[in-house]
């Protein structure tokens, strides 16, 4: 079984809606994040959490928001999902002692 | 604030060419320097990393080397492969910055022809 896992893998959406992606993780690690990719620009961070209780805003938190349920869940919400947040989404954790991030299969979220 | 300039691609080589990827990046600090690589269709995945000047990171028969002198972490490798064609992604991590994430580069797409 994946260590990082991402769901849905795909979704449509409309102008609007609000949305959730769901993200778990069996690694055991404390810290989670959710980045954004779109084509030519790499990929961004959108919020990322060091532990339960600890979130903290990325670059371009603007539109989202996040839960951190337990250790092992963090969730990204769009409040109302507008066409620009098209976009390819990553969940990823973190083994903080050797500096290495592990990533989930990516959400491809369209927004029409 | 922090950055990383990486080639833009995309990189079309033969079989078993040389490679290499540039990159350059700008801290404050002392970063820690990494390369992630993206197969298609999938996340991405830590290929190598250097945590101090001078430092080489190898895998897979990628390298990189920390050179602080010249503020740069190019990825190189021998020989490449078919199975090699992916998207790289260079980055760095400050952790005596103001957020403890990775910051990457926009990435370079690699494809090798047969």
């Amino acid at each position: 079984d994946a260590d990082v896992t991402q769901t849905p893998r795909n979704r449509i959406t409309k102008t609007g809606k609000r949305i959730m992606l769901e993200c778990s993780q069996t690694k055991g690690h404390d810290r989670m994040y959710w980045y954004r990719q779109d084509p030519g620009l790499g990929l961004q961070l959108i919020y990322y959490s060091f532990d339960v209780k600890d979130i903290n805003k990325g670059e371009i938190s603007d539109g989202y928001s996040v839960s951190r349920q337990a250790q092992a869940k963090f969730s990204l919400s769009l409040e109302s999902a507008i066409p620009n947040q098209t976009a390819l989404y990553f969940c990823a954790t973190e083994d903080s002692a050797a500096l290495k991030q592990f990533f989930g299969p990516g959400t491809r979220l369209t927004v029409l | 604030g922090d950055s990383v300039t990486q080639m833009e691609g995309p990189v079309t080589l033969s079989e078993e060419a040389f490679l290499t990827i540039n990159c350059t990046y700008t801290a404050t600090g002392y970063p820690s320097l990494f390369w992630y690589v993206q197969y298609p269709g999938e996340g991405l995945q830590l290929l190598l990393k250097a945590t101090k000047a001078d430092d080489k990171g190898s895998n897979k028969g990628f390298e990189a080397t920390y050179r602080k002198e010249t503020t740069s972490f190019h990825l190189e490798k021998g020989s490449v492969q078919v199975s090699d064609s992916a998207v790289y992604f260079c980055a760095l991590s400050d952790r005596g910055g103001s957020q403890g994430n990775l910051i990457f580069g926009k990435g370079t797409k690699l494809s090798v022809k047969p």
